[in-house]
Protein backbone atom coordinates (compact mmCIF):
# COMPACT_ATOMS: atom_id res chain seq x y z
CA UNK A 1 0.00 0.00 0.00
CA UNK A 2 0.96 3.64 -0.17
CA UNK A 3 3.23 5.70 2.52
CA UNK A 4 4.13 8.83 3.37
CA UNK A 5 8.09 8.68 5.36
CA UNK A 6 8.59 12.28 7.19
CA UNK A 7 11.95 12.83 9.12
CA UNK A 8 12.06 12.77 12.52
CA UNK A 9 11.17 15.56 14.74
CA UNK A 10 10.48 17.97 16.72
CA UNK A 11 12.39 20.94 14.67
CA UNK A 12 13.71 24.31 16.37
CA UNK A 13 15.03 26.89 14.72
CA UNK A 14 16.05 30.70 15.15
CA UNK A 15 14.09 33.55 13.01
CA UNK A 16 15.41 33.81 9.63
CA UNK A 17 16.80 30.30 9.50
CA UNK A 18 16.94 27.94 6.24
CA UNK A 19 14.45 25.11 6.52
CA UNK A 20 14.33 21.84 4.86
CA UNK A 21 11.72 19.24 6.13
CA UNK A 22 12.40 15.75 4.72
CA UNK A 23 9.45 13.76 2.79
CA UNK A 24 9.63 10.52 0.87
CA UNK A 25 6.44 8.38 -0.12
CA UNK A 26 5.80 5.12 -1.35
CA UNK A 27 2.63 4.51 -3.91
CA UNK A 28 1.63 2.06 -6.04
CA UNK A 29 0.40 4.91 -8.63
CA UNK A 30 0.88 8.61 -9.59
CA UNK A 31 0.05 10.40 -6.64
CA UNK A 32 -0.52 13.83 -6.06
CA UNK A 33 1.59 15.42 -3.37
CA UNK A 34 0.77 17.72 -0.46
CA UNK A 35 1.89 19.57 2.47
CA UNK A 36 -0.59 20.81 4.99
CA UNK A 37 0.23 22.79 8.15
CA UNK A 38 -1.25 22.50 11.48
CA UNK A 39 -1.94 25.81 13.54
CA UNK A 40 -1.97 24.68 17.33
CA UNK A 41 -5.96 23.95 18.11
CA UNK A 42 -6.80 24.09 14.38
CA UNK A 43 -7.65 22.42 11.70
CA UNK A 44 -5.49 21.32 8.76
CA UNK A 45 -5.17 23.70 6.27
CA UNK A 46 -3.13 23.21 2.62
CA UNK A 47 -0.02 24.78 2.38
CA UNK A 48 0.87 23.75 -1.52
CA UNK A 49 0.57 20.89 -3.69
CA UNK A 50 1.96 19.65 -6.60
CA UNK A 51 0.57 17.01 -9.47
CA UNK A 52 3.14 15.56 -11.18
CA UNK A 53 6.66 14.97 -11.41
CA UNK A 54 9.05 18.06 -11.29
CA UNK A 55 6.13 19.82 -10.89
CA UNK A 56 6.94 22.93 -8.11
CA UNK A 57 4.20 23.66 -5.49
CA UNK A 58 5.04 26.86 -3.52
CA UNK A 59 3.30 29.06 -0.89
CA UNK A 60 3.68 31.32 1.59
CA UNK A 61 7.77 31.66 0.30
CA UNK A 62 7.88 27.56 1.22
CA UNK A 63 8.67 25.47 -1.93
CA UNK A 64 8.85 21.45 -2.70
CA UNK A 65 9.57 19.55 -6.26
CA UNK A 66 8.25 16.39 -6.94
CA UNK A 67 10.81 14.33 -7.69
CA UNK A 68 9.66 10.93 -9.17
CA UNK A 69 13.42 9.85 -9.31
CA UNK A 70 13.73 9.66 -5.65
CA UNK A 71 10.20 9.55 -4.24
CA UNK A 72 10.32 12.82 -2.31
CA UNK A 73 8.79 16.42 -1.54
CA UNK A 74 11.01 17.99 0.55
CA UNK A 75 9.30 21.08 2.14
CA UNK A 76 11.65 24.18 2.15
CA UNK A 77 11.59 28.07 2.99
CA UNK A 78 14.64 30.27 2.67
CA UNK A 79 13.82 32.48 6.07
CA UNK A 80 11.46 31.12 8.49
CA UNK A 81 9.61 33.68 10.95
CA UNK A 82 7.99 32.39 14.06
CA UNK A 83 4.68 32.50 12.89
CA UNK A 84 5.89 29.24 11.31
CA UNK A 85 5.74 27.36 14.25
CA UNK A 86 3.31 24.59 13.71
CA UNK A 87 2.91 20.67 12.53
CA UNK A 88 3.36 20.32 9.10
CA UNK A 89 2.23 16.99 7.61
CA UNK A 90 3.43 15.56 4.38
CA UNK A 91 0.29 13.64 2.11
CA UNK A 92 -0.49 11.70 -1.01
CA UNK A 93 -3.74 11.07 -2.92
CA UNK A 94 -4.98 10.04 -6.16
CA UNK A 95 -7.28 12.29 -8.53
CA UNK A 96 -10.17 10.66 -8.95
CA UNK A 97 -13.61 10.22 -7.20
CA UNK A 98 -12.16 8.92 -4.07
CA UNK A 99 -9.23 11.61 -2.98
CA UNK A 100 -8.47 9.83 0.56
CA UNK A 101 -5.48 11.63 1.80
CA UNK A 102 -2.08 9.71 3.30
CA UNK A 103 -0.48 11.21 5.55
CA UNK A 104 3.25 11.60 7.57
CA UNK A 105 3.02 11.36 10.81
CA UNK A 106 3.53 14.96 11.14
CA UNK A 107 7.01 17.44 12.19
CA UNK A 108 6.56 20.23 14.68
CA UNK A 109 8.35 23.55 13.84
CA UNK A 110 9.47 25.84 16.65
CA UNK A 111 10.60 28.79 15.23
CA UNK A 112 11.87 30.85 18.44
CA UNK A 113 12.58 34.61 17.77
CA UNK B 1 -18.72 31.40 3.19
CA UNK B 2 -18.42 29.29 6.20
CA UNK B 3 -15.81 26.97 6.42
CA UNK B 4 -16.35 22.88 7.81
CA UNK B 5 -17.41 23.14 10.88
CA UNK B 6 -17.22 20.34 13.94
CA UNK B 7 -19.02 20.22 17.15
CA UNK B 8 -18.88 19.39 20.03
CA UNK B 9 -15.07 20.84 19.86
CA UNK B 10 -14.40 18.70 22.79
CA UNK B 11 -16.16 15.60 24.12
CA UNK B 12 -15.47 13.87 27.19
CA UNK B 13 -17.07 10.43 27.26
CA UNK B 14 -16.75 7.46 29.93
CA UNK B 15 -15.50 4.02 28.89
CA UNK B 16 -18.62 2.50 27.63
CA UNK B 17 -21.05 5.36 26.42
CA UNK B 18 -21.25 6.31 23.32
CA UNK B 19 -19.62 9.34 21.05
CA UNK B 20 -21.59 10.88 18.05
CA UNK B 21 -18.93 13.58 16.37
CA UNK B 22 -20.91 16.29 13.88
CA UNK B 23 -19.27 17.58 10.63
CA UNK B 24 -21.21 19.98 8.35
CA UNK B 25 -19.10 20.62 5.10
CA UNK B 26 -18.92 23.88 3.33
CA UNK B 27 -21.82 24.72 1.37
CA UNK B 28 -22.01 23.34 -2.11
CA UNK B 29 -19.76 20.40 -0.60
CA UNK B 30 -21.15 17.14 -1.02
CA UNK B 31 -18.47 14.49 0.06
CA UNK B 32 -17.08 13.88 3.57
CA UNK B 33 -13.94 12.48 4.85
CA UNK B 34 -13.33 11.53 8.10
CA UNK B 35 -9.67 11.26 9.45
CA UNK B 36 -8.23 10.46 12.84
CA UNK B 37 -5.02 11.09 14.31
CA UNK B 38 -3.78 9.29 17.72
CA UNK B 39 -1.40 11.30 20.11
CA UNK B 40 2.09 11.49 18.24
CA UNK B 41 0.59 10.41 14.66
CA UNK B 42 -0.55 11.66 11.63
CA UNK B 43 -4.32 11.62 10.68
CA UNK B 44 -5.14 7.90 9.53
CA UNK B 45 -8.16 8.10 7.20
CA UNK B 46 -11.76 6.08 8.09
CA UNK B 47 -14.04 6.53 5.79
CA UNK B 48 -15.38 8.55 2.64
CA UNK B 49 -18.88 9.54 2.29
CA UNK B 50 -21.49 11.15 -0.23
CA UNK B 51 -25.26 12.24 0.56
CA UNK B 52 -26.82 8.93 1.34
CA UNK B 53 -23.58 6.51 0.22
CA UNK B 54 -20.52 5.31 1.93
CA UNK B 55 -17.93 5.12 -0.93
CA UNK B 56 -14.84 3.95 1.19
CA UNK B 57 -15.16 2.57 4.88
CA UNK B 58 -11.86 0.71 4.61
CA UNK B 59 -9.83 2.67 7.52
CA UNK B 60 -13.48 2.18 9.68
CA UNK B 61 -12.55 -0.34 12.60
CA UNK B 62 -14.74 -3.29 12.12
CA UNK B 63 -16.74 -2.51 15.25
CA UNK B 64 -18.08 0.00 17.18
CA UNK B 65 -17.46 2.65 14.61
CA UNK B 66 -20.12 3.86 12.21
CA UNK B 67 -20.82 6.55 9.87
CA UNK B 68 -23.36 8.53 7.94
CA UNK B 69 -23.95 11.32 5.94
CA UNK B 70 -27.77 12.02 5.52
CA UNK B 71 -29.61 13.53 2.46
CA UNK B 72 -30.15 16.81 5.05
CA UNK B 73 -27.92 17.56 7.96
CA UNK B 74 -24.45 17.01 8.70
CA UNK B 75 -22.41 13.97 8.72
CA UNK B 76 -22.26 11.72 12.17
CA UNK B 77 -19.24 9.67 13.01
CA UNK B 78 -20.29 7.51 16.03
CA UNK B 79 -18.44 6.01 18.42
CA UNK B 80 -20.49 3.20 20.41
CA UNK B 81 -19.00 1.46 23.63
CA UNK B 82 -16.16 3.97 23.82
CA UNK B 83 -12.76 2.56 25.11
CA UNK B 84 -9.79 4.53 26.18
CA UNK B 85 -7.63 3.55 22.82
CA UNK B 86 -10.65 5.76 20.91
CA UNK B 87 -9.07 8.96 22.53
CA UNK B 88 -7.87 11.21 19.72
CA UNK B 89 -8.66 13.73 17.30
CA UNK B 90 -11.00 13.47 14.65
CA UNK B 91 -10.96 15.61 11.87
CA UNK B 92 -13.74 15.83 9.01
CA UNK B 93 -12.93 17.64 5.47
CA UNK B 94 -15.27 18.18 2.77
CA UNK B 95 -14.70 18.50 -0.97
CA UNK B 96 -17.06 19.78 -4.21
CA UNK B 97 -18.63 17.39 -6.53
CA UNK B 98 -16.86 17.33 -9.79
CA UNK B 99 -15.25 15.53 -12.40
CA UNK B 100 -13.31 12.23 -11.67
CA UNK B 101 -10.28 13.63 -13.15
CA UNK B 102 -9.99 16.63 -11.71
CA UNK B 103 -8.01 16.83 -7.79
CA UNK B 104 -10.32 18.75 -5.80
CA UNK B 105 -8.78 20.10 -2.11
CA UNK B 106 -10.18 18.68 0.85
CA UNK B 107 -11.02 21.58 3.33
CA UNK B 108 -10.64 20.55 6.64
CA UNK B 109 -12.22 21.22 9.73
CA UNK B 110 -10.79 22.42 13.54
CA UNK B 111 -11.73 18.55 14.74
CA UNK B 112 -12.97 17.63 17.61
CA UNK B 113 -11.21 16.12 20.29
CA UNK B 114 -12.50 12.94 21.99
CA UNK B 115 -11.36 12.27 25.60
CA UNK B 116 -12.32 8.73 26.93
CA UNK B 117 -12.18 8.30 30.72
Amino acid sequence: GDSVTQMEGPVTLSEEAFLTINCTYTATGYPSLFWYVQYPGEGLQLLLKATKADDKGSNKGFEATYRKETTSFHLEKGSVQVSDSAVYFCALSYTGANSKLTFGKGITLSVRP
Amino acid sequence: NAGVMQNPRHLVRRRGQEARLRCSPMKGHSHVYWYRQLPEEGLKFMVYLQKENIIDESGMPKERFSAEFPKEGPSILRIQQVVRGDSAAYFCASSPPGHSRVLYEQYFGPGTRLTVT
